[in-house]
């Protein structure tokens, strides 16, 4: 099974900040990535697909990259609403893996 | 718009039954797989099942298999999942996942709003 991994755990910034998010894959998972945004008490929604596609009706602060083993969500301006829990997930073999998230606070 | 409404979540003991719904509209619901992913209270994201297009391929995760059954209706617009000897463990909120394709691919775009489901004696 694939194994993913996301750092950091939590992390704490300011409005306005670029904030970076890594997501690294047990095996080479080419560009089968999604990541995932939830806010608190409601549904996971999804931002990217394909590493670096952003989602329909996406803010484009948001942008993806990165294959085989190692990538990246970026928020390039973070704003209030964006304070939320982001998870990747890999989609090139089953079972389908998440990583265990990353928790943004300003 | 696409949606997905999940729905038969509740209260119910170890080792009891539950069947989970998810009713599906705003796409052709025949074209896509779907999935079933859980979420523990205070835990992350684990998926727990998926089903293609037409019911022909099924997968689960070890830690349902063999307890869990997946299916759907597609002249209802409709994903099931059939759980059986509910462990303390499987206590959590389960989301049903719209895929991209109509293979079981795995790649996600449309979440629903969970239902939940409590195992407790």
């Amino acid at each position: 099974d694939i194994q993913m991994t996301q750092s950091p755990s939590s992390l704490s910034a300011s409005v306005g900040d670029r904030v970076t998010i890594s997501c690294q894959a047990s095996q080479d998972i080419r560009y089968f990535l999604n990541w995932h945004q939830q806010k608190s008490g409601k549904g996971p929604k999804v931002l990217i697909y394909d590493a670096s596609s952003l989602q329909t009706g996406v803010p484009t602060r948001f942008g993806g990259s990165g294959s085989g083993t190692n990538f990246t969500l970026t928020i390039f301006s973070l704003q209030p609403e964006d304070i939320a829990t982001y998870y990747c997930q890999q989609y090139h073999k089953l079972p389908l893996s998440f990583g265990g998230g990353t928790k943004v606070e300003i | 718009e696409v949606q997905l409404v999940e729905s038969g979540g509740g209260l119910v003991q170890p080792g009891r039954s539950l069947r989970l719904s998810c009713a599906a509209s705003g796409f052709s619901f025949d074209d896509y797989s779907m999935h079933w992913v859980r979420q523990a209270p205070g835990k992350g994201l684990e998926w727990v099942s998926g089903i293609n297009w037409n019911g022909g391929t099924l997968d689960y995760a070890d830690s349902v298999k063999g307890r869990f059954t997946i299916s759907r209706d597609n002249a209802k617009s409709s994903l099931y999942l059939q759980m059986n000897s509910l462990r303390a463990e499987d206590m959590a909120f389960y989301y049903c996942v719209k895929d991209r394709a109509g293979t079981l691919h795995g790649a996600m775009d449309v979440w629903g709003q969970g239902t939940t489901v409590t195992v407790s004696s």
